[in-house]
């Protein structure tokens, strides 16, 4: 089984709609974060929390918000998806030596 | 402001060729280095990481050294093959004040048989 889990996998939605992605890990860390990727920009972190109470803004938070509901869960909403948060979404975790594994990704598509 | 800045692909090389991925960066204090490679439909992994100047990280035929004074940390393989066709990403990761973990843009190497 995987380490790092999201759902959806795709999402299709309508600009306007309140989405939320969700991720899970079975590592034990407590470190979690996520990024957008988009072609030609890499990936471009939108928070990251380093345990349960601890939620911090990244390069690119605007337009977002998240959720850390338990060490092993932390979901990310747009409250008002707009077509330029089109984008492939990766959740990741990490220990304290900072390497960081990733989620396989969730495409969001909003027309 | 830190950065990472890779070179822009795709590279395009045959079976067994010699392979170099240039990567600098610009960062306070002492930063990480990683590399992380992205397989077609997959989420990022580690390929290899150096965490203070002159170490150099190695897997599976992959290596880059953490020059400091260039700031540095070109990746190469020796002899690549088929299966190395993916998005490689550069990173640097820094701790001291804010916390930040930054992304180079990829390079797409495309090996051919």
């Amino acid at each position: 089984d995987a380490d790092v889990t999201q759902t959806p996998r795709n999402r299709i939605t309508k600009t306007g709609k309140r989405i939320m992605l969700e991720c899970s890990q079975t590592k034990g860390h407590d470190r979690m974060y996520w990024y957008r990727q988009d072609p030609g920009l890499g990936l471009r972190l939108i928070y990251y929390s380093f345990d349960v109470k601890d939620i911090n803004k990244g390069e690119i938070s605007d337009g977002y918000s998240v959720s850390r509901q338990a060490q092993a869960k932390f979901s990310l909403s747009l409250e008002s998806a707009i077509p330029n948060q089109t984008a492939l979404y990766f959740c990741a975790t990490s220990a304290v030596t900072d390497t960081q594994y990733f989620g396989p990704g969730t495409r969001l598509t909003v027309l | 402001g830190d950065s990472v800045t890779q070179m822009e692909g795709p590279v395009t090389l045959s079976e067994e060729a010699f392979l170099t991925i240039n990567c600098t960066y610009t960062a306070t204090g002492y930063p990480s280095l990683f590399w992380y490679v992205q397989y077609p439909g997959e989420g990022l992994q580690l390929l290899l990481k150096a965490t203070k100047a002159d170490d150099k990280g190695s897997n599976k035929g992959f290596e880059a050294t953490y020059r400091k004074e260039t700031t540095s940390f070109h990746l190469e393989k020796g002899s690549v093959q088929v299966s190395d066709s993916a998005v490689y990403f550069c990173a640097l990761s820094v701790t001291s004040g804010t916390y930040k973990y930054i992304f180079g843009t990829g390079t797409r190497l495309k090996v051919l048989a």
